[in-house]
């Protein structure tokens, strides 16, 4: 069964507006949580790294007033675009790491669409 | 950001076909992970290597953890359509990078019925 969810899977929004998208660990207290961003045809860029009551650790390169992330619990965590442009349009995946095996595991991905 | 070395980039086989992809790297890592990513949804885990020189199957899928802990393979056999999907390798180092995933950039696999 599934490891990770994610919430919402597809997104539409107007320019300007801002989108929280939901990420949640199922089977495990997550140590660390991480958000990609993959363009078609093309590998994940990591966002940013995540750990349960600190601030999250931004690539370089990302906006961290943009892209706002609230790891709120150790299966809780979540991404906030702000005043979404066209160019924020991708598909945004969360990741989980931890278990017994340190493995780590991603969600289902949310399509985000600005208009 | 740095990217692991994968190889082949796209294939196209025969249904019944062995497949076979690795990927390669200049540095030592601790933990080699093969994911498949089906168009609009998020990688799935395939196998987790966490040991040089390990040799672990799922099914029709077989990967190894190379000796150097430099490189890694998946080897796909009798490929069926749902097989269909972009497979990334992704390795990780616990003390440097932060513990961050690398990831290879993908071999996208095309299988004829």
């Amino acid at each position: 069964g599934a490891v990770v969810s994610q919430h919402p899977s597809r997104v539409i929004c107007k320019s300007g507006t801002s989108v929280k998208i939901e990420c949640r660990s199922l089977d495990f207290q997550a140590t660390t949580m991480f958000w990609y961003r993959q363009f078609p045809k093309q590998s994940l860029m990591l966002m940013a790294t995540s750990n349960e009551g600190s601030k999250a650790t931004y690539e370089q390169g990302v906006e961290k007033d943009k892209f706002l992330i609230n790891h709120a619990s150790l299966t809780l965590s979540t991404l906030t675009v702000t005043s979404a442009h066209p160019e924020d349009s991708s598909f945004y995946i969360c990741s989980v790491r931890g278990g017994i095996t340190d493995t780590q595991y991603f969600g289902p991905g949310t399509r985000l669409t600005v208009l | 950001g740095q990217q692991l070395n994968q190889s082949p980039q796209s294939m196209f086989i025969q249904e019944g076909e062995d497949v076979s992809m690795n990927c390669t790297s200049s540095s030592i890592f601790n933990t080699w992970l093969w994911y498949k990513q089906d168009p609009g949804e998020g990688p799935v885990l395939l196998i987790a290597l966490y040991k040089a020189g390990e040799l672990t199957s799922n099914g029709r899928l077989t990967a190894q953890f190379g000796i150097t802990r430099k490189d890694s393979f998946l080897n796909i056999s009798a490929s069926i359509p749902s097989d269909v999907g972009i497979y990334f390798c992704a390795g990780l180092r616990i003390y440097n990078q932060g513990g961050k995933l690398i990831f290879g950039q993908g071999t996208e696999l095309s299988v004829k019925p």
